[in-house]
């Protein structure tokens, strides 16, 4: 099984700073098959990133993600309020799909 | 736009059976483009894939649980459903469906239901 490990657990920054999520794998995985995914308090985790580094669809271009395997990168330029949730990535290489433990954007 | 509802008991006993249903608008469940699946989040917690069906029935579950699932699909109904026997606490999560991508680079989670919370308890 392929753990991913999300770093910093949590990441405190004021609006309009830039953030950097990092997600690492315990093994390499391609970055064709690496997800982000972004989750506010009581509500299901919404896809923002696929394929490392593509965005989905009505995701702003202010979120980005690069990197390949094992170390990926989820960015925020000028952190909008509405952005603080926990993020949480995820590998679709192998089965068991698995997720990191999440990283929690907090407000400064 | 697909949406996807999950529904079932809010609470199961220890050593019994949780049984879901997610029901699809929206689109077909018969798209032969896309897996259906269950995920879950122990209070919390982080998430955890727990299986995926075709809509032909072919299922993937995760190992670590694979003992004690069972996955059904109903294309009359646009439904796909979840057992997991033999619950503990250790069970107790909100449990989310979704779709993902039957292609390999396209089998991330996307929509997924609001989910819902089932404890485990007596």
């Amino acid at each position: 099984e392929i753990v991913l490990t999300q770093s910093p657990g949590t990441l405190s920054l004021s609006p309009g700073e830039r953030a950097t999520l990092s997600c690492r794998a315990s093994q390499s995985v391609s970055s064709t098959y690496l997800a982000w995914y972004q989750q506010k308090p009581g509500q299901a985790p919404r896809l923002l990133i696929y394929g490392a580094s593509t965005r989905a669809t009505g995701i702003p271009d202010r979120f980005s993600g690069s990197g390949s395997g094992p170390d990926f990168t989820l960015t925020i330029n000028r952190v909008d309020p509405e952005d603080f949730a926990v993020y949480h990535c995820q590998q679709y290489a192998t089965s068991p799909y698995t997720f990191g433990q999440g990283t929690k954007l907090e407000i400064k | 736009q697909l949406q996807l509802q999950e529904s079932g008991p809010g609470l199961v006993k220890p050593s019994e059976t949780l049984s879901l249903t997610c029901t699809v608008s929206g689109g077909s469940i018969s798209s032969g483009r896309y897996y259906w699946g269950w995920i879950r989040q122990p209070p919390g917690k982080g998430l955890e894939w727990i299986a995926n069906i075709y809509y032909s029935g072919s299922t993937y579950y995760n190992p670590s649980l694979n003992s004690r699932l069972t996955m059904s699909v109903d294309t009359s109904k646009n439904q796909f459903s979840l057992k997991l026997s033999s619950v503990t606490a250790a069970d107790t999560a909100v449990y989310y469906c979704a779709r993902c991508g039957r292609m390999g680079t396209e089998r991330y989670s996307d929509p997924w239901g609001q989910g819902t919370l089932v404890t485990v308890s007596s």
